[in-house]
Order: C-alpha cells, then structure tokens, then sequence
C-alpha cells in the first residue's frame, strides 16, 4: 500500500527543547517537501529536496533543520530558535520535483507546553 | 511579491447546487496550477493539475479551467453533495517543483 506516513500524529514541545518530525514515502519519489499550515492560512514551504543528500531552503526555513539520508525518508527538526513552533506539519512527496503532482502525508500538529 | 488569492474564504450551498471557487495569481509565468482537498485535521488530496499549456482539466463532476493572461483559474464541483464539503486550495507551481498555496475556501453543502 504505497502512500507517505507521518509520526507522530501530536507532538508536545517544551521550551527550549528540539524535536524531530516523521516523514517516509514508499512511493519511490526523488523529491520531498515539508510545510507549515497555520489556522485560515495556506501551507508555506519550509524545505525541500530532489535528491539524495541535497535539501533547499524554502520561505519560512529559519528555526528548522532537515537531512536527507535515504531516499525514502525527510526528517525535520524544529529547533529551539522557532519561537512559534505550533503548527500542523504536512510533508509531500513527488515524483522528480519539477511540477507534477505532489502526494501529502496525514500531517503533525506540533503544540507547545 | 507572487500572491495566490482564494476568494470566497467560505462557501455555503444546498445540496445539489454547483460549486464555483475562483482562484487568482499575480505572475501569469506559472508552470502549472494544482488544486487540492483538504479535510479538517488531515492532509492534502490532490484533485486536479492543468498545466501552463492547458486551458481546462476534468475528473468526474470536477471541472478546472485555467486563463494564464488574467492569472486565474476556477475549479467548478457540479451538483455538490454533503461530502463535497471541505477546505478547497489552490497552488501555483513553479518550474522547480515548488509549490505556492492560496488560503483556501472552506465549503459546507448543507443537505
């Protein structure tokens, strides 16, 4: 069953501390994408990357960090320097990252304690 | 700065009605232009992709046309139903893949 999963579902961040978002693909897809989605606004792109061991920044990239070890999997870190972490967390996927469609995960909602 | 503008931010219809959600963007040198379904709480659900060199795209009681020189595209859903209800995005994409999203408009069918 191809598709891209997320973990957690919720994420609690206390001050100060750095925590690492899930995101894996089976879709055997070069490029991937993670945004943030803030209430009654659209998704802004925080990294990308079409290939292995290679990521760009996006627009709002300050306070996150990404890496890109496998091809099937895009980690991303939220970092102590993000002072509004809480946010719903999506990663996509697609297949040469050149314009075609992308295939978004369930997505994460980050909640600061 | 490239915007993408989604209006209405929300839409109210009786079942059966059709669906008509607009979409603009300022830079008419789009690659593509994407529409999406979003559920509340989940991800995104891609509907349909026209690409700069189409005019139109068809899925079902899904139509989306896009006009490059007045940087707009319109996605019309015919004879809505209740689970026609959700949030409706726009993307414009860029030649490296990269997508730039619209607000939205959240639509409810009422039955």
């Amino acid at each position: 069953d191809g598709g891209i999963t997320q973990s957690p579902k919720y994420l609690f961040r206390k001050e100060g501390q750095n925590v690492t978002l899930s995101c894996e693909q089976n879709l055997n897809h070069d490029a991937m994408y993670w945004y943030r989605q803030d209430p009654g606004q659209g998704l802004r792109l925080i990294y990308y990357s079409q290939i292995v061991n290679d990521f760009q920044k996006g627009d709002i990239a300050e306070g996150y960090s990404v890496s890109r070890e496998k091809k099937e999997s895009f980690p991303l870190t939220v970092t102590s320097a993000q002072k509004n972490p809480t946010a719903f967390y999506l990663c996509a996927s697609s297949e040469r990252g050149s314009g075609e469609t992308q295939y978004f995960g369930p997505g994460t909602r980050l909640l600061v304690l | 700065k490239q915007e993408v503008t989604q209006i209405p931010a929300a839409l109210s219809v009786p079942e059966g009605e059709n669906l008509v959600l607009n979409c603009s963007f300022t830079d008419s040198a789009i690659y593509n232009l994407q529409w999406f379904r979003q559920d509340p709480g989940k991800g995104l659900t891609s509907l349909l992709l026209i690409q700069s060199s189409q005019r139109e795209q068809t899925s079902g009681r899904l139509n989306a046309s896009l006009d490059k020189s007045s940087g707009r595209s319109t996605l019309y859903i015919a004879a809505s139903q209740p689970g026609d209800s959700a949030t409706y995005l726009c993307a414009r994409t860029d030649s490296w893949g990269k997508l730039q999203f619209g607000a939205g408009t959240q639509v409810v069918v009422t039955p």
